[in-house]
C-alpha cells in the first residue's frame, strides 16, 4: 500500500522559508510524478507543482518565483520550499502521487505563518 | 489559467437521493477532468479520472460524464458515507486548477 507522509515545521515566521518533506513508502519514488497541493483554511485546493524522479519540475506560475521542489531518490523523499512567506501562505500542505490524477495523498500538514 | 466553477456550492440531500454536481470550465478541457471527495480533516480522495473512469474501490453509484466545458458527477443513491465536499480538477493545461468545491450536507 502506497503511503505518503508530510513532515516539517508547523510554524514559520513571515519572510522566512517554509520547508516540508514528503516520505513515500510502499512504492519507489523513481516511478511516478510527485506533487504538492495546498489548501488555505476554508478555501479551495491550490496546485503548487510537481516533480519527476529525474528532477524535472513544473510549478504554478503564481508561486513559481518562490517555490522549489526537489527529490531525493536515495531516501524515497521529495521536498517543498516556499521562500519569503506571508500570512497568505498559511495552509494545509499535501503531498500526492501523480501529475494528472492524484491517486495517493499524504494526510496533510498545517503550516501557519506568524511571528 | 482555466477557471473551474462548480454548482451548487452546497447541496442538501438525503440518503437514497440521486445527486448531481456540475463543474464548468472557462475553456474547453476535452475530457481532462478529475473528481475528488474530501471529508473534514482528511486529504482529498480521487474518485473519478478523465471524466468518467472510476478509481478502483470506488462504489459504482458514482459516475462522471461530460466533455469540453461542462461536466457532471452523479451519485445514484446517496449513502451516509457520501456526505463530504467534492472538487473537480482540470488537467488539460498548466497550472492545474480545482473548482471551489460542492459541500454535500
Amino acid at each position: 500500500q502506497v503511503q505518503l507522509q508530510e513532515s516539517g515545521p508547523g510554524l514559520v515566521k513571515p519572510s522566512e522559508t517554509l520547508s516540508l518533506t514528503c516520505t513515500v513508502s510502499g512504492d519507489s519514488i523513481s516511478s511516478y510524478y510527485w506533487s504538492w497541493i495546498r489548501q488555505s483554511p476554508g478555501k479551495e485546493l491550490e496546485w503548487i507543482g510537481y516533480i519527476y524522479y529525474s528532477g524535472s519540475t513544473n510549478y504554478n506560475p503564481s508561486l513559481k518565483s518562490r517555490v522549489t521542489i526537489s527529490v531525493d531518490t536515495s531516501k524515497n523523499q521529495f521536498s517543498l520550499k516556499v521562500s519569503s512567506v506571508t500570512a497568505a501562505d498559511t495552509a494545509v500542505y499535501y503531498c500526492a502521487r501523480g501529475a494528472h490524477q492524484l491517486d495517493y495523498w499524504g494526510q496533510g500538514t498545517l503550516v501557519t505563518v506568524s511571528s | 489559467d482555466i477557471q473551474m466553477t462548480q454548482s451548487p456550492s452546497s447541496l442538501s440531500a438525503s440518503v437514497g437521493d440521486r445527486v448531481t454536481i456540475t463543474c464548468r470550465a472557462s475553456q474547453s478541457i476535452s475530457t481532462f477532468l478529475n473528481w475528488y471527495q474530501q471529508k473534514p480533516g482528511k486529504a482529498p480522495k480521487l474518485l473519478i479520472s478523465v471524466t468518467s473512469s472510476l478509481q478502483s474501490g470506488v462504489p459504482s453509484r458514482f459516475s462522471g460524464s461530460g466533455s469540453g466545458t461542462d461536466f457532471t458527477l452523479t451519485i445514484s443513491s446517496l449513502q451516509p458515507e457520501d456526505f463530504a465536499t467534492y472538487y473537480c480538477q482540470q488537467t488539460y493545461s498548466f497550472p492545474r486548477t480545482f473548482g471551489q468545491g460542492t459541500r454535500l450536507e
